[in-house]
C-alpha cells in the first residue's frame, strides 16, 4: 500500500540552527500538509500546500517556517532559528483531493532542539 | 472552547470486549469526520472516514456520527491485543484542509 515517507526519523539540532524536514508524499496525491505534535499534546495543523503554493496555514506557521516542493517527489518543511519549544514530532500528510478529503500520514520526524 | 474534545483515558479492556471511544466537537461547520489509530512512535493511520450522520461499518469497526449533538463515536467489536493503541478523532470543515484532532484515547486490550 502506498505510504508517506519522512526523513530523518530523528533530528537533533542546536538552538538557533536551521533544520529541514523531508517528506515523500504518496505519488499520485496533489495536496500536502505538515502537522506537529508536542509531547503529550494534540496533533496540530501547520500548513497545507497545493499547486506549488500555501493554501492554508495556522497561527503556528509564522515567518520562522517555510515549505517547498523542490522537485516532483519531495515536500520539505524548513524551520529557521530553532527554539527549544520547536521540539516535537512533525508529521507530513498527503491527500488525493482537497477540502475534507482523508489525509494519510507519515511516521513523523522527532525534532529535538538542544 | 476547544474545537474537539476527547477523553484521554487510559482505557483498559479484556480481549473480546466491545470498546466505545467518543469525541465531541463545537463547530457545526465541521462536516467530515475521521478516526485514526496511532501506535507508539508511528504516525496516525486512517481507520474510518465519514461525512454524514449515522453509522459506517468496516469489519470490526463502526463509526457513528450525530451531527445534531456534535458527537462522534468509534466502536470496536471483538477487541484484540493488536488494537492496543491511541485512537484519535479528527474533523475538518467542508471547505477546509485543516484537520482538528482530539487529544487521543489510549486503549489497552488485555489478552
Amino acid at each position: 500500500e502506498p505510504e508517506v515517507t519522512q526523513t530523518p526519523s530523528h533530528q537533533v539540532t542546536q538552538m538557533g540552527q536551521e533544520v529541514i524536514l523531508r517528506c515523500v508524499p504518496i505519488s499520485n496525491h496533489l495536496y500536502f500538509y505538515w502537522y506537529r505534535q508536542i509531547l503529550g499534546q494534540k496533533v496540530e495543523f501547520l500548513v497545507s500546500f497545493y499547486n506549488n503554493e500555501i493554501s492554508e496555514k495556522s497561527e503556528i506557521f509564522d515567518d520562522q517556517f517555510s515549505v517547498e516542493r523542490p522537485d516532483g517527489s519531495n515536500f520539505t518543511l524548513k524551520i529557521r532559528s530553532t527554539k527549544l519549544e520547536d521540539s516535537a514530532m512533525y508529521f507530513c500528510a498527503s491527500s488525493g483531493g482537497g477540502s475534507g478529503q482523508p489525509q494519510h500520514f507519515g511516521d513523523g520526524t522527532r525534532l529535538s532542539i538542544l | 472552547q476547544k474545537e474537539v474534545e476527547q477523553d484521554p483515558g487510559p482505557l483498559s479492556v479484556p480481549e473480546g470486549a466491545i470498546v466505545s471511544l467518543n469525541c465531541t466537537y463545537s463547530n457545526s461547520a465541521f462536516q467530515y469526520f475521521m478516526w485514526y489509530r496511532q501506535y507508539s512512535r508511528k504516525g496516525p493511520e486512517l481507520l474510518m472516514y465519514t461525512y454524514s450522520s449515522g453509522n459506517k461499518e468496516d469489519g470490526r469497526f463502526t463509526a457513528q456520527v450525530d451531527k445534531s449533538s456534535k458527537y462522534i463515536s468509534l466502536f470496536i467489536r471483538d477487541s484484540q491485543p493488536s488494537d492496543s493503541a491511541t485512537y484519535l478523532c479528527a474533523t475538518v470543515r467542508y471547505t477546509g484542509n485543516q484537520f482538528y484532532f482530539g487529544t487521543g484515547t489510549s486503549l489497552t486490550v488485555i489478552p
